[in-house]
């Protein structure tokens, strides 16, 4: 198994593009969910899934949407990037009803100028 | 609503000396509780949980945390720190019930270095 994956590893936007973080998942996990991670301010949920077709808000949603068209893809869109989106973006999948334990993907690093 | 609170931001300790964590959560059931590590430009990797049963954890690495209900509090500890610990380390709660289920709160995280 691959577990989660993460695509691409480093990303430089400029204001106003779009652009899409691509993450999936090989576990067969209902789960899956998108973080940021700032310096000083741990991981924030951005959005999460709990399933195919199904997707809520987390704790930071704005500037950001999530679709879950197939269990294994879960990815995020930014419509029009601000350097406030600057930051580390981890991907997580889990299988509540078998193992809490949520896994992360390595993570994109995201710069937008 | 759930928070953890990690109240020591960088710590720092000499390779072989004792380590401990401390992560204080805040959450109105029983609480399923972990500890992330995180190594410079890599992602989380689990070192241990706690859902129930024994209080004190065994992880990977040779990392422990004991659960004590009555301080909320989830510490995780090492008897002897080496110098492949030095990493960034996440407190995190799961939310169990309702429209949060399969939701993680993380700590702010606590930066350990290792001098030799």
């Amino acid at each position: 198994n691959a577990g989660v994956t993460q695509t691409p590893k480093f990303q430089v936007l400029k204001t106003g593009q779009s652009m899409t973080l691509q993450c999936a998942q090989d576990m067969n996990h209902e789960y899956m969910s998108w973080y940021r991670q700032d310096p000083g301010m741990g991981l924030r949920l951005i959005h999460y899934s709990v399933g195919a077709g199904i997707t809520d808000q987390g704790e930071v949603p704005n500037g950001y949407n999530v679709s879950r068209s197939t269990t294994e893809d879960f990815p995020l869109r930014l419509l029009s990037a601000a350097p406030s989106q600057t930051s580390v973006y981890f991907c997580a999948s889990s299988a509540p009803d078998r193992d809490e334990t949520q896994y992360f993907g390595p993570g994109t690093r995201l710069l937008v100028l | 609503a759930q928070s953890v609170t990690q109240p020591d931001i960088h710590i720092t300790v000499s390779e072989g000396a004792s380590l401990e964590l401390r992560c204080n959560y805040s959450y109105g059931a029983t609480p399923y509780l972990f500890w992330y590590v995180q190594s410079p430009g890599q992602g989380l990797q689990l070192l241990l949980k706690y859902f129930s049963g024994d209080t004190l954890v065994q992880g990977i690495k040779g990392f422990e945390a004991e659960f004590k209900r009555s301080q909320s509090s989830f510490n995780l500890r090492k008897p002897s720190v080496h110098w492949s610990d030095a990493a960034e380390y996440f407190c995190a709660v799961l939310n169990e019930g309702g429209t949060s289920y399969g939701k993680l709160t993380f700590g702010q995280g606590t930066i350990l270095t290792v001098h030799p």
